[in-house]
C-alpha cells in the first residue's frame, strides 16, 4: 500500500457526460501528478500541482481540468467525455528532494473509467 | 522519435532464469532513471531509483544506466513467478519535474 488513496475505484459513464476522480497523497506530501495510462499510450503524465499551485502541464486536454485543495487532495475532472477517454486514471505523489534530485512518486490503486 | 522507448514484450522466462529490460531514451536532459513494477489491476510502484550513469543492486535487481548510449536496463536474476507484472522505465531531468514513462513490457515467470 503506497499510502496514496484515489476515488472511485470504477466508474462507467455514457459520451458526453461530467466526471470527478479524486485522490489524497500520502501524508506529508506536496506534489501530486495525474497520468492517463491506455493500452496504445502508455502511462502518459497529465499535470502536477504543488502545494496547490500548479507546477506542470503535460498532454492534458481542455476538457480536462484539475485543482488542489488547502488540504492537499486533488480532484481531476473530465468533461464532454468521448469513448478515447476510457483509461486507468493514476494520481501520484511525492516530497521534494534536496539537492535537485527527482522526486520518487507513489502512485494510488488508479481509477479505471470506462465511457460507454 | 518518441523520446523514451521500451521492447514491447510481452516476455515470457522459465523460472530461474536471468531477465533483461531495457528503454533506450533521446533527452539528453535526464540524470534520474526509474524502474517501476506494476502488477494487473494496480497501481505503478517504485522498484529501484539510479542517478546518472553506473550500476545499482538491489538483492535479485540490478538496474544498470549508460548515459553515452543513452540506454537503461533492469537485470532479474533467479526469476521467480512472483515476479510476473508490467515493468515500466520512467526518467526525468532533476527535482519536481515530470517523469517521462516507457510503454511498459510484460513479464510472465512460468513456474
Amino acid at each position: 500500500d503506497s499510502g496514496v488513496t484515489q476515488t472511485p475505484k470504477h466508474l462507467i459513464t455514457a459520451t458526453g457526460q461530467r466526471v470527478t476522480l479524486r485522490c489524497s497523497p500520502r501524508s506529508g506530501d506536496l506534489s501530486v501528478y495525474w497520468y492517463q495510462q491506455s493500452l496504445d499510450q502508455g502511462l502518459q503524465f497529465l499535470i502536477q500541482y504543488y502545494n496547490g499551485e500548479e507546477r506542470a502541464k503535460g498532454n492534458i486536454l481542455e476538457r480536462f481540468s484539475a485543482q488542489q485543495f488547502p488540504d492537499l487532495h486533488s480532484e481531476l475532472n473530465l468533461s464532454s467525455l468521448e469513448l478515447g477517454d476510457s483509461a486507468l486514471y493514476f494520481c501520484a505523489s511525492s516530497v521534494p528532494t534536496s539537492g535537485g534530485a527527482a522526486d520518487t512518486q507513489y502512485f494510488g490503486p488508479g481509477t479505471r473509467l470506462t465511457v460507454l | 522519435q518518441k523520446e523514451v522507448e521500451q521492447d514491447p514484450g510481452p516476455l515470457s522466462v522459465p523460472e530461474g532464469a536471468i531477465v533483461s529490460l531495457n528503454c533506450t531514451y533521446s533527452n539528453s536532459a535526464f540524470q534520474y532513471f526509474m524502474w517501476y513494477r506494476q502488477y494487473s489491476r494496480k497501481g505503478p510502484e517504485l522498484l529501484m531509483y539510479t542517478y546518472s550513469s553506473g550500476n545499482k543492486e538491489d538483492g535479485r535487481f540490478t538496474a544498470q544506466v549508460d548515459k553515452s548510449s543513452k540506454y537503461i536496463s533492469l537485470f532479474i536474476r533467479d526469476s521467480q513467478p512472483s515476479d510476473s507484472a508490467t515493468y515500466l522505465c520512467a526518467m526525468g531531468p532533476g527535482a519536481n519535474s515530470k517523469l517521462t514513462f516507457g510503454k511498459g513490457i510484460t513479464l510472465s515467470v512460468r513456474p
